[in-house]
């Protein structure tokens, strides 16, 4: 089982829609929760942190569910531009920076 | 302020070639981290520098792979003698040292390198 499982998509829209994605941990000790987003043949860049309360930033919403695991990302009104790899990335647990990143899920916006 | 940058963006050897990445951090980011993302897979982990310092290098695929950090600024990533399942795209990503605070960090363009 991996340590970070996504639904890997593609997930094709329209503009304007609202679109989800999910995320399971395996790891229950892991303590810091993000999401990324990934352009084609570009860097992962942060789009969020994840806390335990739940944040909003703009457009999207991210919940976090430690009693199942389980990260949620919510996009509002779909643009053109949201079209990307959406990474969800978990920490290893321990005094350590390490990163543990799922495959991705592949989000297409259409006109 | 300048991003994460990295040396080179591409690179193509030979198998049992050596190649050397370089990664400047973010000015002020102790933490310096070595990811790689081979075709089809998920980005891993590699290793996680402080200052000038090997706090975890775990993910390092096996004594071919060097890293350092001299005087804790830039890092540079030496693979020798290369192999074929080497090849992939190389991130470096850095982060402030907050204790207590997660880990928010911030990637550069990658290297993509390919060994033939």
């Amino acid at each position: 089982r991996k340590e970070v499982e996504q639904d890997p998509g593609p997930f094709n829209v329209p503009e304007g829609a609202t679109v989800a994605f999910n995320c399971t941990y395996s790891n229950s000790a892991s303590q810091s929760f993000f999401w990324y987003r990934q352009d084609c043949r570009k860097e992962p860049k942060l789009l969020m942190s994840v806390y335990s309360s739940g944040n909003e930033d703009g457009r999207f919403t991210a919940q976090l569910n430690r009693a199942s695991q389980y990260i949620s990302l919510l996009i509002r009104d779909s643009k053109l531009s949201d079209s990307a790899t959406y990474l969800c990335v978990v920490n290893k647990p321990g005094n350590t920076g390490k990163l543990i990143f799922g495959q991705g899920t592949t989000l297409q916006v259409k006109p | 302020e300048a991003g994460v940058t990295q040396f080179p963006s591409h690179s193509v050897i030979e198998k049992g070639q050596t190649v050397t990445l370089r990664c400047d951090p973010i000015s002020g980011h102790d933490n310096l981290y070595w990811y790689r993302r081979v075709m089809g897979k998920e980005i891993k982990f590699l290793l996680h520098f402080v200052k000038e310092s090997k706090q975890d290098e775990s993910g390092m695929p096996n004594n071919r792979f060097l890293a350092e950090r001299t005087g804790g600024t830039y890092s540079t990533l030496k693979v020798q003698p290369a192999e074929l399942e080497d090849s992939g795209v190389y991130f470096c990503a850095s982060s402030q040292l907050i204790p207590g605070l997660a880990h928010e960090q911030y990637f550069g363009p990658g290297t993509r390198l390919t060994v033939t």
